[in-house]
């Protein structure tokens, strides 16, 4: 069964760190892959997509993520946080063509100023 | 451009009873998916349907069905509610086939089960 892995579920950073957060699925077959952000009070959005092709991802706010397909891994980075970034962020991924849609259980990231 | 809505926001209910959630396509798509989220924890994807059908179904027993309306609304329908359905439903419409795939989620509504 589709299942994705976050490594950890809550975060502190200071203001201008640097961010990474792990995601790792376990699926065989091809899949897109997305991270989503829930910012306090807000709906959850995208943050970026991978369907196929450059493996480095770029997405809103300053986020990117690597999608390396030996690892089974997507995780996001960004090289300086803000206070805005604090928001809980899910990575999910969806086999190609598919409906389903597995989220992983989410991190928490609270940035302080 | 009209954003997904879900109502309603809140809702308590008994043990047993059934409830009915509600909710309002993005202008253009044709596919909503409705999720569960438990406290601490991702969405679980519940079912999605496409052009008034269901297409597709997670691990969840028959007491979870759903609607799709001609306008692309949607309905969420559990019956004998459980302590453990206490949880946040998400819906998230999409265009089927478009090759961005992306959902766009509503606010969600938060149930509450006693």
């Amino acid at each position: 069964a589709q299942s994705v892995s976050q490594h950890n579920h809550h975060v502190i950073l200071s203001e201008a760190a640097s961010l990474e957060l792990g995601c790792n699925y376990s699926y065989g077959g091809t899949v897109n892959l997305f991270w989503y952000v829930q910012y306090p009070g807000q709906h959850l959005q995208l943050l970026l997509k991978y369907f196929s092709g450059d493996p480095l991802v770029k997405g809103i706010k300053g986020f990117e993520a690597e999608f390396i397909k030996s690892k089974f891994s997507f995780n996001l980075r960004k090289p300086s946080v803000q206070w805005s970034d604090t928001a809980e962020y899910f990575c999910a991924v969806r086999n190609t063509g598919g409906f389903k849609t597995i989220f992983g259980a989410g991190t928490r990231l609270f940035v302080k100023a | 451009e009209t954003g997904v809505t879900q109502s309603p926001t809140h809702l308590i209910k008994t043990r047993g009873q059934q409830v009915t959630l509600r909710c309002s396509s993005q202008s253009g798509h044709n596919t909503v998916s409705w999720y569960q989220q438990a406290l601490g924890q991702g969405p679980q994807f519940i079912f999605q349907y496409y052009r008034e059908e269901e297409n597709g179904r997670g691990n969840f027993p028959p007491r979870f069905s759903g609607l799709q309306f001609p306008n692309y609304s949607s309905e969420l329908n559990v019956n004998a509610l459980e302590l453990d359905d206490s949880a946040l439903y998400l819906c998230a419409s999409s265009l089927a086939y478009s090759a961005s795939y992306e959902q766009y989620f509503g606010p969600g509504t938060r149930l509450t089960v006693t």
